[in-house]
């Protein structure tokens, strides 16, 4: 089973910018790299999904390094509504269903 | 209308009713899925169908029973539950059972089992 690690829970202040990054030591060639978010009582929503380098959007930024290993979601200046379950998955061909722990991210103010 | 909508929103049942959870989307996508989510836990995939046909079913017990009526309905039939089985049971779907096609999930059914 495609597995990941996350670190289980991060603290950040408003405004500021916040990292977290995954570990996916056993990607395949052909596996993306997705993030979701989860509020309490709610279905994830994606935000992001990469292969390599770096990906933008409106909300997230996506960095893979060479090796994809890892990925690191990058948030900028968050809010307190940003305060939520952020999980990584990685996967391709068939499907990509198996949720890592995730990441618990505290916005403080 | 990017939007899943799940029916009822909460549940309560005893052990020996039988219930039915459905979920609903008319985004036009051909791949379907409910998941079981324990609190503090991950989501953990249940059943897949892709284009009505059950493609994937991760060993779930036989008191859970899906169906897909049709491309823009997914059931969950539900009988003998036990009292482990309590969580919430949200629905996804996407345009196509891939790893690179985004996931739209519904708000979920809070399941809770007497």
């Amino acid at each position: 089973l495609a597995k990941t690690t996350q670190p289980i829970s991060m603290d950040s202040y408003e405004g500021q910018e916040v990292n977290i990054t995954c570990s996916h030591n056993n990607i395949a060639t052909n596996d993306y790299i997705t993030w979701y978010q989860q509020f309490p009582s709610q279905g994830p929503r994606f935000i992001i999904q990469g292969y390599k380098t770096k990906v933008t959007n409106e909300v997230a930024s996506l960095f893979i390094p060479a090796d994809r290993k890892s990925s690191t979601l990058s948030l900028p200046r968050v809010s307190l509504s940003d305060t939520a379950v952020y999980y990584c998955l990685f996967g391709a061909g068939s499907y990509q269903l198996t949720f890592g722990k995730g990441t618990k991210l505290s916005v403080i103010p | 209308d990017t939007e899943v909508t799940q029916t009822p929103k909460h549940l309560v049942m005893g052990m020996t009713n039988k219930k039915s959870l459905k979920c609903e989307q008319h985004m036009g996508h051909r791949a379907m899925y409910w998941y079981k989510q324990k609190a503090k836990k991950p989501p953990e995939l249940m059943f897949v169908y892709s284009y009505e046909k059950l493609s994937i079913n991760e060993s779930v017990p036989s008191r859970f029973s899906p169906e897909c009526p049709n491309s823009s309905l997914l059931n969950l039939h539900l009988h003998a539950l036990q009292p482990e089985d309590s969580a919430l049971y949200l629905c996804a779907s996407s345009q196509a059972v891939s790893g690179t096609n985004e996931q739209f999930f519904g708000p979920g059914t809070r399941l809770t089992v007497l």
